[in-house]
């Protein structure tokens, strides 16, 4: 049981360069979720899926695309990057999404946009 | 709005002494409480959480946390602090709802320093 997982763990981009991000959870999670983390911020919620083929916007969503082909994969996509976008982003799983769930956090993807 | 507040960027203690990380909320409904801890280059790991009930929540590594409607505020609190406590903490709010999902709302964390 890997719990959450996220490649890549680091990445350079180039200015205008696109990527993607893939998370897996093998805890059969209904609900999944994509934030950044920027020193002095905390978390904030990028974008989140409430089930297989479902997407939903966070509080900061400009600039990324997710998908939720498959249950278990939560894809976050940067089109054209920039260097704003330079943080640390983290993947998250929760069974439910009812608030009383604990969510579950893979080890993140450190990105620098040059 | 829904927010969290974490009013100390570091907190030092020395080991051995007890511990108090703050944390204040402002929500429209009942709240429900959370607090995670980060260790360097890795993800954040669920401690505890208050959802209703005793006031005073005990979670993992002997860390427990009292919710005070009052004041609004779910202090992290350890009675005797190890070195291994030091990490980054980070408080966490959320509004149950009926909608799709509720989103939980996070505090800016507060990097707790314990020395031998």
């Amino acid at each position: 049981n890997a719990g959450v997982t996220q490649t890549p763990k680091f990445r350079v981009l180039k200015t205008g360069q696109s990527m993607t991000l893939l998370c897996a959870q093998d805890m059969n999670h209904e609900y999944m979720y994509w934030y950044r983390q920027d020193p002095g911020m905390g978390l904030r919620l990028i974008h989140y899926s409430v089930g297989e083929g479902t997407t939903a916007k966070g509080e900061v969503p400009d600039g990324y695309n997710v998908s939720r082909l498959k249950k278990q994969n939560f894809l976050l996509g940067l089109e054209s990057a920039a260097p704003s976008q330079t943080s640390v982003y983290f993947c998250a799983s929760s069974e439910t999404s009812g608030g009383q769930e604990t969510q579950y956090f893979g080890p993140g993807t450190r990105l620098l946009v040059l | 709005a829904q927010s969290v507040a974490q009013p100390e960027d570091q907190v030092n203690v020395a080991e051995g002494n007890p511990l108090t990380v703050k944390c204040t909320y402002s929500v429209s409904g009942n709240p429900y409480l959370f607090w995670y801890v980060q260790y360097p280059n890795r993800g954040l790991q669920f401690l505890l959480k208050y959802i209703t009930g005793d006031n005073l929540v005990k979670g993992s590594y002997g860390f427990e946390a009292e919710f005070n409607k009052s004041q609004t505020s779910f202090h992290l609190k350890k009675p005797s602090a190890l070195v291994s406590d030091s990490a980054l903490y980070f408080c966490a709010v959320r509004v149950p709802s009926y909608s799709s999902a509720s989103k939980i709302i996070f505090g800016s964390g507060t990097r707790l320093s314990i020395r031998p």
